[in-house]
């Protein structure tokens, strides 16, 4: 099973700034088969990017990801006040799919 | 606008069974991968189990195996999780979801709690 382990556990950020997500796998993500996702208090999560690198449909451009191997990253570029919310990374493909176990985006 | 909705969560004693359900609208769920993630209170995403296209491919998180089954019904347009024997440990929030462009389509969930 592949591991999951992103940091930080928590980012305090003002509305504006740049965030940058870590997610590092404990064995190389073939195919770049790693897709991060936003949840908010209440909601089901929303999927951000997948493939590594490909926002999903309807997702503003603010949201990047980037990485390979065992090392991703995901930049939100620009906080607005709607992205304080938690996201998670996720490797899918054979089986087991993971997720990490997350990181909270906190207005600081 | 494409929808998923859960059914079946209740509360129900450590050995016991419950049977989820997913029904998808504005979509035709036999064209995707079908999924259950669940979610165990103030915890974090674990993925249960995936079915694929025409039901002939199952897998499962180890923790669930010859626990849980996943179907589908696509005359019902419709996913089904089967959990016998559950455990304190299988409390969540349990939610639905296709596999497009990620987990792209997700259900509002359903609960489960397993508790005597």
């Amino acid at each position: 099973e592949i591991v999951l382990t992103q940091s930080p556990g928590t980012l305090s950020l003002s509305p504006g700034e740049r965030a940058t997500l870590s997610c590092r796998a404990s064995q190389t993500v073939s195919n770049s088969y790693l897709a991060w996702y936003q949840q908010k208090p209440g909601q089901a999560p929303r999927v951000l990017i997948y493939g590594a690198s490909s926002r999903a449909t309807g997702i503003p451009d603010r949201f990047s990801g980037s990485g390979s191997g065992t090392d991703f990253t995901l930049t939100i570029s620009r906080l607005e006040p709607e992205d304080f919310a938690v996201y998670y990374c996720q490797r899918y493909g054979s089986s087991p799919w993971t997720f990490g176990q997350g990181t909270k985006v906190e207005i600081k | 606008e494409v929808q998923l909705v859960e059914s079946g969560g209740a509360l129900v004693q450590p050995g016991g069974s419950l049977r989820l359900s997913c029904a998808a609208f504005r979509f035709t769920s036999s064209s995707y991968w079908m999924n259950w993630v669940r979610q165990a209170p103030e915890k974090g995403l674990e993925w249960v189990a995936s079915i694929n296209e025409d039901g002939s491919e199952k897998s499962y998180v180890d923790s669930v195996k010859g626990r849980f089954t996943i179907s589908r019904d696509d005359a019902k347009n419709s996913v089904y999780l089967q959990m016998n024997s559950l455990r304190d440990e299988d409390t969540a929030v349990y939610y639905c979801a296709r596999w497009g462009e990620g987990l792209d389509c997700w259900g509002q969930g359903t609960l489960v709690t397993v508790s005597s």
